[in-house]
């Protein structure tokens, strides 16, 4: 069974500060994926990883892929308020034709002045 | 554009009733996809379309959901009988290539009482 992990669940940091989100998985990839989720709200796309070493970068957030790890990171830069939301990792799976996507159960960040 | 449509947006019913959820993709993408968030299990790939055609239903919880697309504007997500366990928020996403950037409709919250 394919295995998502996030850590942490929940994050609180103060505003200025760098931190950084871990997503472990348990079988070979084909790709990963990183969700935003604002409450009560839908789910935006952030990244999407697709070869070992990938590397993506939009405003404060930067997402990276290490295959052989079997580990992505998404990395916050001097965290503003604004970036207070859920974040989702996701593992695509690939076998017998057809494809498993498994969410992990997602970080909770709070953003505080 | 307008982006994924979902409709209702809410829906309250009584065990044992049927319910119809209702969605329309962007358009020109050929990928479909369905997904349930609820606390207890996290986000789940129920099943996924492309080209109007049903590729993975592995997601399904039961025999009582099923799915259809009957044409490339429109999907329903149907359960018959609906159980309380099955209140949830419901989303549909679409995407232009298979798993790629996916774009997520604002979700139907369903309560089963």
């Amino acid at each position: 069974e394919l295995k998502v992990e996030q850590n942490p669940l929940f994050l609180s940091m103060q505003e200025g500060k760098n931190y950084t989100i871990y997503c472990n998985y348990s079988t070979t990839s084909d790709r990963l994926y990183w969700y935003r989720q604002d409450p009560g709200k839908s789910l935006e796309s952030l990244f999407v990883l697709l070869s070992n070493g990938a590397v993506k970068q939009e405003g404060r957030l930067m997402a990276s892929l290490d295959t052989k790890a079997r580990l992505s990171t998404l990395h916050i830069t001097a965290a503003v308020h604004d970036l207070s939301a859920t974040y989702f990792c996701a593992s695509l799976h690939s076998g017998a034709g057809s494809y498993q996507l498994t969410f992990g159960k997602g970080t909770k960040l709070s953003v505080i002045p | 554009d307008a982006g994924v449509i979902q409709s209702p947006r809410h829906e309250v019913t009584e065990m044992g009733q049927e319910v119809t959820l209702r969605c329309k993709p962007i358009s020109g993408h050929d990928y479909l996809f369905w997904y349930r968030q609820t606390m207890m299990r996290g986000l789940e790939l129920l099943i996924y379309f492309n080209n109007n055609v049903p590729i993975d239903d592995s997601g399904m919880p039961e025999d009582r959901f099923s799915a259809k697309m009957p044409n490339a504007s429109f999907s329903t997500l149907k359960i018959q009988p609906s159980e309380p366990r099955d209140s949830a928020v419901y989303f549909c996403a679409s995407s232009l290539f298979s798993f790629y950037e996916q774009y997520f409709g604002p979700g139907t919250r369903l309560t089963v009482t």
